[in-house]
């Protein structure tokens, strides 16, 4: 059975930089064709994709935000990091991390983490 | 980048009806990998459809999906209860992965 569970702080102050894990049990993110994907969702409003990661280190960034995002996994840990630089209210959402396979949907959700960005 | 475009943004209908949400790309989604998600209030989305037809594990057969190119279609056969909620169209074969605005069917 896939699981997987956000962490970080629940609040963040403008310009600083956010930081949200995703632990996950039932796979491995070694195993070919994995990856792990970030999504958030600011209150009231729409799904954005953020980021993704597959098991070959191979790493995919939402465009408008790719200069402030990184990703990265510990194999090992069995989890996936993802920062955020230069936060900014508008950064306020649901953070969530997701399963998927290279061309198939995220299929196994973690139940989110929420981020509020405020002075 | 392509843009998912779903109408309508609001669907007011009954239980017991059909409901047809639509979901317009701004350019040809390669090999049909277009998803279709339920999300309900406080909870993560679910998995619905994917590769445009596909139903998920667990996904009652009320759920169809069809459609090709840059015009998709989540159909829902007979409206119940637990069906009223929120509904995102994604891209889910190549980066960008993008969501659409999301359909809200309500009971009306």
């Amino acid at each position: 059975q896939i699981t997987l569970k956000e962490s970080g702080p629940t609040l963040v102050k403008p310009s600083q930089t956010l930081t949200v894990t995703c632990t996950f049990s039932g796979f491995s993110l070694s195993a070919r064709d994995v990856g792990v994907g970030w999504i958030r969702q600011p209150p009231g409003k729409a799904l954005e994709w953020l980021a993704l990661i597959y098991w070959d280190d191979d790493k995919r960034y939402s465009p408008s935000l790719k200069s402030r995002l990184t990703i990265t996994k510990d194999t090992s840990k069995n989890q996936v990091v993802l920062t955020l630089t230069n936060v900014d209210p508008v950064d306020t959402a649901t953070y969530y991390c997701a399963h998927k396979l290279v061309t198939d949907a995220f299929d196994v959700w973690g139940l989110g983490t929420v981020v509020t960005v405020s002075s | 980048e392509i843009v998912l475009t779903q109408s309508p943004g609001t669907l007011s209908l009954s239980p017991g009806e059909g409901a047809t949400l639509s979901c317009r790309a701004s350019e040809s989604v390669n090999s049909n990998y277009l998803a279709w998600y339920q999300q309900k209030p406080g909870q993560p989305p679910r998995l619905l459809i994917s590769a445009a037809s596909t139903r998920a594990t667990g996904i009652p057969d009320r759920f169809s999906g069809s459609g090709s190119g840059t015009d998709f279609t989540l159909t829902i056969s007979r409206l119940e209860p637990e069906d009223f909620a929120v509904y995102y169209c994604q891209r889910h074969g190549g980066s960008p992965y993008t969501f659409g605005q999301g359909t809200k069917l309500e009971i009306k």
